[in-house]
């Protein structure tokens, strides 16, 4: 069974500072996504990640995928309070279809 | 540019009844899945259609049933509501099971709350 794990799960940072989101999965992928969710909000499609070393930037959101490593990070740069949100890495299995399996998501706060 | 559409946006039930929820995919997609959000969870799998056939179950409780129709919209049917079935559902669809370099697109979510 795919099991994805995040970390951590809850980020309080200071406007202007660097942090990183780590995704550790357990079985072969074929994809993993990267989402935004606002309380009570739909999930904004931040990230698709296909290969082995794809690093995508959007802004101040950079993430990367190591496959041999099974695990996904969302890099965070020079944090602004618009940033805060849920962060939920999610992964398509080699065996599980096309289904997603989302981690347990990120509660990131970014203080003034 | 068109998005998957929900409907009801927000749902009102008592337990024991039975609520529908509709999903509208992106035109041309032909691909849709259902996921429960409960209050402060992730997103977990139901159901998937591609081509209107079931394509993967996932942990949809046997009081739900979904089927996707000719038009390519989708309906997730609830009965015997309980009270933890309240949650957000979101309906996400793709072209292909793969999608176009693996774009899946979420819709907004129907919150069903179960009294």
């Amino acid at each position: 069974e795919l099991k994805v794990e995040q970390n951590p799960l809850f980020l309080s940072m200071q406007e202007g500072k660097n942090y990183t989101i780590y995704c550790n999965y357990s079985t072969t992928s074929d994809r993993l996504y990267w989402y935004r969710q606002d309380p009570g909000k739909s999930l904004e499609s931040l990230f698709v990640l296909l290969s082995n070393g794809a690093v995508k930037q959007e802004g101040r959101l950079m993430a990367s995928l190591d496959t041999k490593a099974r695990l996904s990070t969302l890099h965070i740069t020079a944090a602004v309070h618009d940033l805060s949100a849920t962060y939920f890495c999610a992964v398509v299995g080699k065996t599980s279809g096309s289904r997603l399996t989302f981690g347990e998501g990120t509660q990131l706060t970014v203080n003034p | 540019a068109a998005g998957v559409i929900q409907s009801p946006r927000h749902l009102i039930k008592e337990k024991r009844e039975t609520a529908t929820l509709k999903c509208y995919p992106i035109p041309r997609h032909d691909t849709v899945y259902w996921y429960q959000q409960g209050p402060g969870q992730d997103p977990q799998f139901l159901i998937s259609f591609y081509e209107k056939m079931q394509s993967d179950k996932g942990s949809i409780p046997d009081r739900f049933s979904a089927q996707q129709f000719s038009d390519y919209h989708s309906e997730l049917n609830m009965s015997s509501l309980e009270l933890g079935d309240s949650a957000l559902y979101f309906c996400a669809s793709s072209f292909g099971l793969a999608g176009v370099a693996g774009e899946l697109f979420f819709g907004e979510g129907s919150r069903l709350t179960v009294l």
